[in-house]
């Protein structure tokens, strides 16, 4: 059963473009939404993470949007760079332990 | 301060054969956490510890695989025998405890042949 579903699979942004990736979950109990960054070859990082008892969290050139009633977030990341090309994981976790279930993944490529 | 450290980051082995990974985590964290990565599966928690034990392994897939933390500074994830299904990229992460971010490892591509 997937908990955490997201799309799309791939995605090409110009260089300057918005990137949106998407995550639904079905766990109402799910209570801490992150998103990972991950380059080839290495282990996913953490760019931002959002609870939810707010519908938005910015950190420079990426913002969370969350919608609690339809189960949704979004990853925003504003004039896209070559060098955000990678992987990038939601996730979403409930209780004190942090057990992270991560959605599918999207390969992002932004072009020069 | 030196990142989460995984050996070997590349093995090739033989069905059947017995493989041991290994895990240094984060000085000063006390969480500790297997994933293993598939294309067809993604990335899915094996088992983690809190202080040394295990607290949740309902992720182990199956009797092949076991893991231990003998102490603070190592953890061990072994497959016994090995399958060609096993082959993925096993990643191990820490924490400052549970609940805090958790800080991935560079991870150990498995193939088994």
């Amino acid at each position: 059963q997937q908990q955490v579903k997201q799309s799309p699979q791939s995605l090409i942004v110009q260089k300057g473009g918005i990137s949106i990736i998407n995550c639904a979950y079905e766990n109402t109990a799910f209570d801490y939404f992150p998103w990972y960054q991950q380059f080839p070859g290495k282990g996913p990082a953490l760019l931002i993470a959002i609870r939810p008892d707010v519908s938005e969290k910015k950190e420079g050139r990426f913002t969370i949007s969350f919608n609690k009633s339809a189960k949704q977030f979004s990853l925003h990341i504003m004039d896209s760079q070559p060098g955000d090309s990678a992987t990038y994981f939601c996730a979403a976790s409930k209780g004190s332990a942090r057990q992270l279930t991560f959605g599918s993944g999207t390969q992002l490529t932004v072009l020069p | 301060d030196a990142g989460v450290i995984q050996s070997p980051r590349h093995e090739v082995t033989e069905m059947g054969q017995e493989v041991t990974l290994r895990c240094k985590p984060i000085s000063g964290h006390n969480s500790l956490f297997w994933y293993r990565q598939t294309m067809m599966r993604g990335l899915e928690l094996l088992i983690y510890f809190n202080n040394n034990v295990p607290i949740d392994d309902s992720g182990m897939p199956e009797d092949r695989f076991s893991a231990k933390m003998p102490n603070a500074s190592f953890s061990t994830l072994k497959i016994q025998p090995s399958e060609p299904r096993d082959s993925a990229v096993y990643f191990c992460a820490s924490s400052r405890d549970v609940g805090y971010e958790q800080y991935f490892g560079p991870g150990t591509r498995l193939t088994v042949t």
